[in-house]
């Protein structure tokens, strides 16, 4: 069965601090994915890497960082938390492709909220 | 610029069928997607359409004119399960365009 999980579920954190998330599929996807998404705008690219090592920026980048040194985890990082990215962020992977139907397989989702 | 535009909400009663549309604006088309999601879950893959046409998997069928930049979901014989938001998406390159989702609420 296809999995893809995230490290929490809700997370707390205070304005300024370093936010770890983390991401990791067991399908030996090459492409995976960080969203976030928020009421009334959907699922936003933040970014995205299709082999290790590898990283695009997606539509909203700014104020985040990814790292994905092994194919089956892909960790996202705020380096300095703001009020501003309180979100539901999903992470998603996908097989080869250049978005020619490839589905994406998505983790529960981390909410995470900053005070 | 890439946008995708459906409607915020519909609703519909048990049994029923509806139709939720989906128009893109995008560079690069190369599929119109579905994806359901349910309230505090993860969203999961419906469907894919790739040609112009119709693609039905059991209660749910989506629909594709490339021509017209338009597609559909359609939700047959609907159950009170199906009440969720459901996304259309375009991929083009790497990256998957979301809309912004449609609310369907089943009434009894």
């Amino acid at each position: 069965d296809v999995k893809v999980t995230q490290s929490s579920r809700y997370l707390v954190k205070r304005t300024g601090e370093k936010v770890f998330l983390e991401c990791v599929q067991d399908m030996d996807h090459e492409n995976m994915f960080w969203y976030r998404q928020d009421p009334g705008l959907g699922l936003r690219l933040i970014y995205f890497s299709y082999d290790v090592k590898m990283k695009e920026k997606g539509d909203i980048p700014e104020g985040y960082s990814v790292s994905r040194e092994k194919k089956e985890r892909f960790s996202l990082i705020l380096e300095s938390a703001s009020t501003n990215q309180t979100s539901m962020y999903l992470c998603a992977s996908s097989s080869m492709g250049r978005g020619q139907g490839d589905t994406q397989y998505f983790g529960p989702g981390t909410r995470l909220t900053v005070l | 610029g890439q946008s995708l535009e459906q409607p915020s909400e519909v609703t519909a009663v048990e049994g029923a069928i509806v139709q939720i549309n989906c128009t893109y604006q995008t560079s690069g088309f190369y599929g119109l997607s579905w994806y359901q999601q349910h309230d505090g879950g993860a969203p999961t893959f419906l469907s894919y359409n790739a040609l112009d046409g119709l693609e039905e998997t059991g209660r749910f069928s989506s629909f594709l004119s490339r021509s017209d930049s338009y597609g559909y979901l359609l939700l047959q014989e609907l159950q009170m399960k199906d009440s969720a938001s459901y996304f259309c998406a375009v991929g083009g390159g790497f990256k998957t365009i979301f809309g912004a989702g449609t609310r369907l609420f089943v009434k009894a």
